[in-house]
């Protein structure tokens, strides 16, 4: 498996609370993605990253944000939590924007 | 990821039947494709993908797929079907024309009854 690290892997918190959700890969790679995953509805893209510093919206950005500081970490942000984004996340890195991606094994998060 | 679509929301098959499922996408010129699955309870792995050649390509635990391009399809098929491949399939294309996203159909749940 690709070096993916997700963190934490289960939280619950209350609406209304920031959260930040934590990617962390070891291969290097240049392409992050952050996926939402919900029944009925597969994954859905909430941001991308292509570099350092460089972010841009999925199709469910909305209530979030995000940032990528270094190669290595990329930082989801429920900016104000709400029931609605309880969910499963899933960060996917790959190297190349036309190659496959490698998923990390997903946070849980339940908003309450 | 509307440009994705996966027929089959949920099948539901007897061991050794054979199984396809499809995909297609709407993206013109170069694509790349892939087919991923999720086992219950784990995440996305990489089960095939095509780039170029032969278009009929051969991934992990015996699934295939093919690429007809007239046809904006890349579905996935297996011969005989085992309890162990029930879980949810997921097809995704990559094309310079969606720029860096990297978007998946919404899925099809695979349940294989003993």
């Amino acid at each position: 498996d690709a070096g993916i690290t997700q963190s934490p892997r289960h939280k619950v918190t209350e609406t209304g609370t920031p959260v930040t959700l934590r990617c962390h890969q070891t291969e290097n790679h240049r392409y992050m993605y952050w996926y939402r995953q919900d029944p009925g509805h597969g994954l859905r893209l909430i941001h991308y990253s292509y570099g350092v510093k460089d972010t841009d919206k999925g199709e469910v950005s909305d209530g979030y944000s995000v940032s990528r500081s270094k190669t290595e970490d990329f930082l989801l942000t429920l900016e104000s939590a709400t029931s609605s984004q309880t969910s499963v996340y899933f960060c996917a890195i790959s190297e190349r924007r036309d190659r496959e991606a490698f998923f990390g094994q997903g946070t849980r998060l339940t908003v309450v | 990821a509307q440009s994705v679509s996966q027929h089959n929301h949920h099948v539901i098959l007897s061991e050794a039947a054979s199984l396809e499922l499809g995909c297609n996408y709407s993206y013109g010129g170069t694509v790349n494709l892939f087919w991923y699955v999720q086992y219950p309870g784990q995440h996305l792995q990489l089960l095939l993908k095509y780039f170029s050649g032969d278009p009929l390509v051969k991934g992990i635990k015996g699934f295939e797929a093919e690429f007809i391009k007239s046809k904006f399809s890349f579905n996935l098929r297996k011969p005989s079907v085992q309890w162990s491949d029930t879980a949810e399939y997921f097809c995704a294309p990559k094309s310079p024309n969606t720029g860096n996203q990297f978007y998946f159909g919404t899925g099809t749940s695979l349940t294989v009854i003993p």
